[in-house]
């Protein structure tokens, strides 16, 4: 399976609304995770089953989506949220991961 | 605290062999799956291999890329993780994770990472 994510790079100031999509070219149920990682550290899991927020992962981040599209929003973008992100999904063998999106400062 | 922690890797020669380890603690490790992610320098994620847990016989699954080169394997008496890689090829060079995860689950936790080097 295949994921599309988009866009692959995006700048955003402090307090912007951030949408990243996810695209599955087949469906994949809710077997979706997001992802964050900042630079020299292992990914963190952010949001399981395409919506459910991890422990102790701020409520600005929210997961939504089934089937083929997904999305992640950041309500409110703060400083330390600037990192890359990637979906992955837990469907189908082999395990995939979309192509990432770097959060930039602008 | 659940944790993960990476080791064994390093500089090593086209065709050469190396093995990693993860030692885990903090959790039951028989209970879980356990997976191998990789990211070489500068790319994104790319998911190596599995070993299922002792109730699911401790199946494996490999990426396409490393079936038949690289072997899963645990040891759940030592609470640790391996993965075997032979016939090594530089595109193996990478940062190479083991997580933690379950059927139809996400990796979480995952280590810090060891950085295999595939290089003459």
């Amino acid at each position: 399976i295949q994921l599309t994510q988009s866009p692959s790079s995006l700048s955003a100031s402090v307090g912007d609304r951030v949408t990243i999509t996810c695209q599955a070219n087949q469906g994949i149920s809710s077997h979706l995770a997001w992802y964050q990682q900042k630079p020299g550290k292992a990914p963190k899991l952010l949001i399981s089953a395409a919506s459910t927020l991890q422990s102790g992962v701020p409520s600005r981040f929210s997961g939504s989506g089934s089937g083929t599209d997904f999305t992640l929003t950041i309500s409110s973008l703060q400083p330390e949220d600037f990192a890359s992100y990637y979906c992955q999904q837990h469907h189908t063998y082999p395990l995939t991961f979309g192509g990432g999106t770097k959060v930039e400062i602008k | 605290e659940v944790q993960l922690v990476e080791s064994g890797g390093g500089l090593v020669q086209p065709g050469g062999s190396l093995r990693l380890s993860c030692a885990a603690s903090g959790f039951p490790f028989s209970d879980h799956y356990m997976d191998w992610v990789r990211q070489a320098p500068g790319k994104g994620l790319e998911w190596v291999a599995r070993s299922r847990n002792k109730a699911n016989n401790y199946n494996t699954e490999y990426a396409a890329s490393v079936q038949g080169r690289f072997i899963i394997s645990r040891d759940d008496s030592k609470d640790s993780l391996h993965l075997q890689m032979n016939s090594l090829k530089t595109e193996d060079t990478a940062v190479y994770y083991c997580a933690r995860s379950e059927s139809y689950s996400a990796f979480d936790p995952w280590g810090q990472g060891t950085l295999v080097t595939v290089s003459s």
